[in-house]
């Protein structure tokens, strides 16, 4: 089946702008995830949600940075006022979401969006 | 806070050599160990994990061993291949709600 899509692939913008990237997590699935990769900070946990809740923000690394998720299904990751420390590759992933503290789910990635602030 | 540390690469090894891939971890309780890799122009993809202590996950020749007494998931493979040249990620689990910590990635390139 279809797995986690994200668009665009590549945004440039400048510096001030707003930018929103969106995220289809596979069907079915409940959780949604996003991380940041960028070459100083690795791999960087943002914000989860469970349906359209998001129990967990504490990635988001200002008040510039938004999320929400709609039908619990697609989010939009909005970053307002981008700076260039904002350029990195924003990554969404999916997971059932029949959370169990005993069982860790497999998160499935998408191929992420390329932003690049100038 | 809970957080990964693996080894820097790049890592350059000959088609067949033994790998071994180092990570540790801290973390509160137990949480569930996974190993990522990102294969070039690729996404992230899961290549193995384990939930608790003295597990071992194992996939495509690659193993890796839940050690709670060192706090150690390190990864090995007995005879590399060009084709598993990538970006391996080491990760842990939050037992919160699941979102992932990640280690900072080792570059594998593997020479004919």
């Amino acid at each position: 089946g279809a797995g986690v899509s994200q668009s665009p692939s590549n945004k440039v913008t400048e510096k001030g702008k707003d930018v929103e990237l969106r995220c289809d997590p596979i069907s079915g699935h409940t959780a949604l995830y996003w991380y940041r990769q960028s070459l100083g900070q690795g791999l960087e946990f943002l914000i989860y949600f469970q349906g359209n809740s998001a129990p967990d923000k504490s990635g988001l690394p200002s008040d510039r940075f938004s999320a929400e998720r709609t039908g619990g299904s697609v989010s939009t990751l909005t970053i307002q006022r981008t700076q260039q420390e904002d350029s990195a590759v924003y990554l969404c992933a999916s997971s059932l979401g029949t959370w169990d503290r005993q069982y860790q789910e497999t998160q499935y990635f998408g191929p992420g969006t390329r932003l690049l602030v100038l | 806070g809970d957080s990964v540390t693996q080894m820097e690469g790049p890592v350059t090894l000959s088609e067949e050599a033994f790998l071994t891939i180092n990570c540790t971890y801290t973390a509160t309780g137990y949480p569930s160990l996974f190993w990522y890799v990102q294969y070039p122009g690729e996404g992230l993809q899961l290549l193995l994990k384990a939930t608790k202590a003295d597990d071992k996950g194992s996939n495509k020749g690659f193993e890796a061993t839940y050690r709670k007494e060192t706090t150690s998931f390190h990864l090995e493979k007995g005879s590399v291949q060009v084709s598993d040249s990538a970006v391996y990620f080491c990760a842990l689990g939050d037992n919160q709600g699941g979102k992932l910590i990640f280690g900072q990635g080792t570059e594998l390139s593997v020479k004919p």
